[in-house]
């Protein structure tokens, strides 16, 4: 079945460690790919996109993601977590075909705890 | 600019009422989509509306659901005779034309006693 999956839900990382966090995708063809955050309580903001071109994507609050066609992931990382970068992360996607309305399907999301 | 707006923010209803949700675009959006985010679950698509006409509802649920756009005003998720299991946070977002991005609101939690 066509989806989007985070296979980490909860992620626990050391305040200074880097970060990567996990999504696939399964599709015949490349998706739009987002990546959201979610602060409790909060609505979804925007961290950065993947339409096409450069696989190596930047975003704000320092995250990026690399775009892998071979493995059909668009993983999201972070060098160094600051305490602030606790909150729930989305993948999602646009899917092929779905251009035209633009909807987004989302992955179950991963939790990030920071320790400090 | 303000951001994507939605109210109530907290919305509280008991077993057959109705829930209104409304949600205002950022200025210069016309597509509106609204999802829901069950606890412990990610969000789910249920509809796209460009002013005036809804484009896509095949995230809807086939009954009690509905919503509009109209060519004044925010577009409005209505849900009639609500049932416990539709307590969820329910999400609008917003974009331009032709853009594929999308700008989210606060959302709206929604909590049937």
């Amino acid at each position: 079945a066509q989806s989007v999956t985070q296979p980490d839900i909860h992620i626990t990382v050391s305040e200074g460690a880097s970060l990567e966090l996990r999504c696939n995708y399964s599709y015949g063809a490349t998706p739009y790919l987002f990546w959201y955050v979610q602060s409790p309580g909060q609505g979804l903001q925007l961290l950065l996109k993947y339409f096409s071109g450069d696989t190596l994507v930047q975003g704000i609050k320092g995250f990026e993601a690399e775009f892998k066609r071979s493995q059909s992931s668009f993983n999201l990382r972070k060098p160094s977590v600051h305490w602030s970068d606790a909150a729930e992360y989305f993948c999602a996607v646009v899917p092929p075909g779905s251009s035209n309305t633009g909807k987004l399907i989302f992955g179950q999301g991963t939790t990030l705890q920071v320790k400090p | 600019n303000a951001g994507v707006m939605q109210n109530p923010r907290h919305l509280v209803r008991r077993r057959g009422q109705e829930a209104r949700l409304r949600c205002s675009p950022m200025k210069g959006h016309s597509h509106v989509y609204w999802y829901r985010q069950l606890p412990e679950e990610g969000l789910k698509f249920m509809v796209y509306l460009q002013k005036e006409n809804i484009i896509d509802e095949s995230g809807m649920p086939k009954e009690r659901f509905s919503a509009e756009f109209p060519k004044e005003g925010p577009s409005i998720l209505r849900i009639q005779q609500v049932v416990r299991g539709d307590s969820a946070a329910y999400f609008c977002a917003s974009s331009p034309p032709r853009v594929n991005e999308q700008f989210f609101g606060p959302g709206t939690r929604l909590t049937v006693l």
